[in-house]
């Protein structure tokens, strides 16, 4: 079975600096896809940024970036220029197929002025 | 174009009631999947509905079961209540053939039971 695990259950950044979450993932499968998702207060899962396994470039969106490392199942998230909106849990998930997202446990982002 | 919407917002209930949490998938998909997201949890897939049918299952008991319509909108059901069952119900939809660029999520149900 697939899992997907966060290290890290809490971060604390400051507003204009660079934070980086860490994921890593267990998979048998060669071609699936990885997502984060951020969940603010409001509780609505929202997407951040998608990477396709097969595709060597790492995704990008405005100031989130990921580091794909295929062979060492690792999936880490970046966010440059951190701001007080980026305060969340993040959530990273794994699908493949027809399978259906599989999520860790989350890390707790603290955006501070 | 409205997204994903849950009902109720929230929901208290006692240990051994019934009780039916609604979804309406964002237009255009087709398939509803629910989560079970405990408390400082990540969320816990519970079943999924595609074509009325439900398509894949989590390990969860049978006391969890769900509902798709023709117009794709979704029930999850879940009968004698446990302290346990106490969580953010959330409610993803997708289109079967692109599931694969992610899901929408609404905002949840709330359940507590006391």
């Amino acid at each position: 079975a697939q899992t997907v695990t966060q290290s890290q259950p809490e971060m604390s950044v400051q507003e204009a600096e660079t934070v980086t979450l860490s994921c890593t993932y267990d998979t048998s499968e060669s071609n699936y896809y990885l997502f984060w998702y951020k969940q603010p207060p409001s509780r609505q899962m929202i997407l951040v940024i998608r990477q396709e396994a097969y595709k060597q470039q790492n995704a990008t969106e405005n100031r989130f970036s990921v580091n794909f490392q295929k062979a060492a199942k690792s999936f880490s998230l970046k966010i440059s220029d951190s701001q007080l909106g980026d305060t969340a849990m993040y959530f990273c998930a794994y699908l493949w197929g027809y399978s259906t997202l599989t999520f860790g446990k989350g890390t707790m982002l603290l955006v501070s002025p | 174009d409205a997204g994903v919407t849950q009902s109720p917002t929230h929901l208290i209930k006692t240990r051994g009631q019934q009780v039916t949490l609604r979804c309406s998938p964002k237009s255009g998909h087709d398939t509803v999947s629910w989560y079970q997201q405990a408390l400082g949890q990540g969320p816990q897939f519970i079943f999924q509905y595609y074509e009325e049918e439900e398509r894949q299952r989590g390990n969860f008991p049978d006391r969890f079961s769900g509902h798709q319509f023709p117009n794709y909108s979704s029930e999850l059901n879940v009968n004698a209540l446990l302290l346990g069952d106490s969580a953010l119900y959330l409610c993803a939809s997708s289109l079967a053939e692109q599931q694969t660029y992610g899901y929408t999520f609404g905002s949840g149900t709330r359940l507590t039971v006391v």
